[in-house]
Formats: C-alpha cells, sequence, structure tokens
C-alpha cells in the first residue's frame, strides 16, 4: 500500500506570513494529488487538487506544486489569514484509492 | 441533496451497546466512503463501496463492525457490542468516480461509556 508522510505535523505562523507543509508519497503509480482542509467539528474539505500531468496549480492565495520524480507534493498559502487555522491533510491517490496523511495543525498567530 | 448527510450528529451509547451510523450520499455519487477519526489523530479507512461491486472492507478493525449500503445509495455503518475504544468522529464521504473528489460528511461523534 502506499505509505504517505506529512511535514510539520504542527506549523505556527504570523499572520500575513506563508505557510508551507510537504507530503511525500511511496506509490509511483499515484496520480492525483488533492489536499484537504478540517475545521473544528466539520468533516475535511477539498481545497485544491492537482493530476500528475501539472507540475503546480493556483488558486487565489493557495497552490500545490508537484515533483513525481521526488514523489512529494507541497501546499504553499500566502498572506496567511486566521481562517486558515485548521488541519490539513494531503491524500494521494495510489493503486488503493486516496490514503490520507496524519495531517498538519496550521495556527495562524495574530 | 447538496452535500454528504450524516445522522446522528452525535450519539452516546453505553458499553455493549449496539450502534447504528447512517450516510445519505451525493445523489448519484457511486463511490462512498467509511473513516473513523479518534481525537486528534489522522481518518482512518473502514470500508469502500463502488457501484454494485463487493465493497473494499480491508479496514474495518473487527467483526463488531460492518456496513452495507442500499439500492446504491444510504449506507449504514453498524456497530456490535461497543467498547470505549470505538469512541471516536465516525466519517462518511462519497465521490462520483473512485479515488476522485470526495466529498465528506460532518461526522458522527460517537462516545461509548
Amino acid at each position: 500500500g502506499e505509505n504517505v508522510e506529512q511535514h510539520p505535523s504542527t506549523l505556527s505562523v504570523q499572520e500575513g506570513d506563508s505557510a508551507v507543509i510537504k507530503c511525500t508519497y511511496s506509490d509511483s503509480a499515484s496520480n492525483y494529488f488533492p489536499w484537504y482542509k478540517q475545521e473544528l467539528g466539520k468533516g475535511p474539505q477539498l481545497i485544491i487538487d492537482i493530476r500528475s500531468n501539472v507540475g503546480e496549480k493556483k488558486d487565489q492565495r493557495i497552490a500545490v506544486t508537484l515533483n513525481k520524480t521526488a514523489k512529494h507534493f507541497s501546499l504553499h498559502i500566502t498572506e496567511t489569514q486566521p481562517e486558515d487555522s485548521a488541519v490539513y491533510f494531503c491524500a494521494p491517490r495510489g493503486a488503493d484509492g486516496l490514503t490520507f496523511g496524519k495531517g498538519t495543525h496550521l495556527i495562524i498567530q495574530p | 441533496g447538496a452535500g454528504v448527510s450524516q445522522s446522528p450528529s452525535n450519539k452516546v451509547t453505553e458499553k455493549g451497546k449496539d450502534v447504528e451510523l447512517r450516510c445519505d450520499p451525493i445523489s448519484g455519487h457511486t463511490a462512498l466512503y467509511w473513516y473513523r477519526q479518534s481525537l486528534g489523530q489522522g481518518l482512518e479507512f473502514l470500508i469502500y463501496f463502488q457501484g454494485n461491486s463487493a465493497p473494499d472492507k480491508s479496514g474495518l478493525p473487527s467483526d463488531r463492525f460492518s456496513a452495507e449500503r442500499t439500492g446504491g445509495s444510504v449506507s449504514t455503518l453498524t456497530i456490535q457490542r461497543t467498547q470505549q475504544e470505538d469512541s471516536a468522529v465516525y466519517l462518511c464521504a462519497s465521490s462520483p468516480a473512485a479515488g476522485y473528489g470526495y466529498t465528506f460528511g460532518s461526522g458522527t461523534r460517537l462516545t461509548v461509556v
């Protein structure tokens, strides 16, 4: 099965600064790379995803970059705001479907 | 409906009792998944339904756990003889195709006392 590692487990940044979360995976056949955001008391919500034929995708303040050779992809959040505080999960799609990372708790300091 | 609906949102049960958790997926979504999330932890895969195929039960932690999906739509997760370690949030998700674009419900918080 797919082995997924997500770093860091906790990330604290000043409001307005950028945040980067990295996800490494093991299955070279993985072809779809989503990121989910989970706020307190809610289910995870898909915020951005990328397919294996693309290296980068942006949506306003968030972006995802993919390095298939090194088998990792990253979530970038610029100009962080208080509402970005949440737990973020990567979930690469391998042969067994999506495998979720253990999550990164992002804390935005005022 | 507009999203994935789960009921109840909260359930407190006594150790040894059986519980049933319900999931209403997005209409037309052929794939349905159940996950378990313990406090402050990641998502633990439980079971996956795809259309009329036999479900992938590889994540069910014991034979006390079972799930069914009737008519390719609503799913019920049943936990028999509940134990305190079953306390967690149970999340359901559906997707239009296997492994893409999951939409999660808000979960059922199960507390076994």
